[in-house]
């Protein structure tokens, strides 16, 4: 069965570090990366994705970090801030499908 | 523009009932999905649609039925609940040929 494995299980850093979180797959038929965040009691928003022709992309303070070789994917925050204390999903797209495989999640805690 | 919605937010059920949760999403979106979410682990798909009249498996179909009479509806049917479904479920829509999953903020649910 596909999977997603992400870790840490949870990350609590002080304002201003920059959390990294780690996600490997074991399929390399997988053809989209995206970033979920989510706060409590809320839905899980797209954050950033990237696709496996391309080995990072930033948008604003967020990276994705990507091996093809290694079928690894990270997602960094830069100078990160209280208000990124939340839930952090990754997931892979297998390829032809419109199924998504996620990860277990990170909750990140980011302390004032 | 509300996005996608979820009714109801929170719901108790006996072992045996059966409820249906609502999903509605007016974005104009053919691609529809139900998920749920146990803690500590990722999202897992239930079921999925391509559009109005076109439904399918996803990967823990067991326990749920849909059905999707028309763009904008994904309900999910759960007959004879069981404590094994007792989770947070989330719906989620997609445009045709972009790929972000925009998620409703979720239908709390406890079987007892």
């Amino acid at each position: 069965q596909q999977q997603v494995k992400q870790s840490p299980q949870s990350l609590i850093v002080q304002k201003g570090g920059i959390p990294i979180i780690n996600c490997a797959y074991e399929n390399t038929a997988f053809d989209y990366f995206p970033w979920y965040q989510q706060f409590p009691g809320k839905g899980p928003a797209l954050l950033i994705a990237i696709r496996p022709d391309v080995s990072e992309k930033k948008e604003g303070r967020f990276t994705i970090s990507f091996n093809k070789s290694a079928k690894q994917f990270s997602l960094h925050i830069m100078d990160s801030q209280p208000g990124d204390s939340a839930t952090y999903f990754c997931a892979a797209r297998p390829s032809g499908t419109y199924k998504y495989i996620f990860g277990t999640g990170t909750r990140l805690k980011v302390l004032a | 523009n509300a996005g996608v919605t979820q009714t109801p937010k929170f719901r108790i059920l006996k072992i045996g009932q059966s409820m249906t949760l609502q999903c509605a999403q007016d974005m104009n979106h053919n691609y529809m999905y139900w998920y749920r979410q146990d803690p500590g682990m990722g999202l897992k798909l239930i079921y999925y649609s391509v559009g109005a009249g076109i439904t399918d498996k996803g990967e823990v179909p067991n326990g749920y039925n849909v059905s999707r009479s028309t763009t904008e509806d994904f309900p999910l049917r759960l007959e004879l609940a069981a404590p094994s479904q007792t989770s947070v479920y989330f719906c989620a829509s997609s445009p045709d040929l972009t790929d972000t999953q925009y998620f409703g903020p979720g239908t709390r649910l406890t079987v007892l």
